[in-house]
């Protein structure tokens, strides 16, 4: 089956650093990802879209210049959490659309900031 | 309003007997209904999937949909400790990728 990996499965940074997470699709090419979060005993919270060679779409309320998605490749996209917050410690996941519509998750990158 | 319902539970059910698991929508352009089981401090893993009105069984899961009362349902037949996770109940509108969660129901199969 499809597989999505994310780079990485978890992180601790200070309070004001910046920090990138990967998502790739290892065997399917996806235009579209996604970027989901979630907060302990919640429901994923979708991001924002994210679509190869295009600027990312992002949902009521998040923002786009605090969380930085590229999506540069047909394989992968990123996502930058800058100048972090101990409020932006979460669980953080990717998913990838196949060509058939089909979505498949990463297996989440856990964020915490100190 | 929520645009996916879900009763957060804790649903206890012994080993061995059948779970049901119900979620509502409120979007009536909402074309495909999905199933997820998460386990702690795990990404969402696909169970099920389902279009058109009625029952689709696939091993112990049977989901059903009611397009018309908008609601979806999961029965895990035989339950298992091993299914002891949240389970998430997911919508997505017409071909649009987009999905869209519940806030999932805790499910506990007791010995």
């Amino acid at each position: 089956g499809a597989v999505v990996s994310q780079h990485p499965s978890w992180v601790i940074c200070k309070s004001g650093t910046s920090v990138k997470i990967e998502c790739r699709s290892l065997d399917f090419q996806a235009t579209t990802m996604f970027w989901y979060r979630q907060f302990p005993k919640q429901s994923l919270m979708l991001m924002a879209t994210s679509n190869e060679g295009s600027k990312a779409t992002y949902e009521q309320g998040v923002e786009k210049d605090k969380f930085l998605i590229n999506h540069a490749s047909l394989t992968l996209s990123t996502l930058t959490v800058t100048s972090a917050h101990p409020e932006d410690s979460s669980f953080y996941i990717c998913s990838a659309v196949d060509r058939v519509g089909e979505q498949y998750f990463g297996p989440g990158t856990r964020l915490t900031v100190t | 309003q929520k645009e996916v319902e879900q009763n957060s539970g804790p649903l206890s059910v012994p080993e061995g007997a059948i779970a049901s698991l119900n979620c509502t929508y409120s979007d009536r352009g909402s074309q495909s209904f999905f199933w997820y089981r998460q386990y702690s401090g795990k990404s969402p893993e696909l169970i099920m999937f389902i279009y058109s009105n009625g029952d689709k069984e696939d091993g112990r899961f049977t989901a059903q949909l009611n397009k018309a009362s908008q609601y979806v349902s999961l029965l895990i037949r035989d339950s298992q400790p091993s299914d002891s996770a949240t389970y998430l109940c997911a919508v997505k509108a017409g071909t649009a990728s987009k999905l869209t969660f519940g806030t999932g129901t805790r499910l506990q199969v007791t010995l």
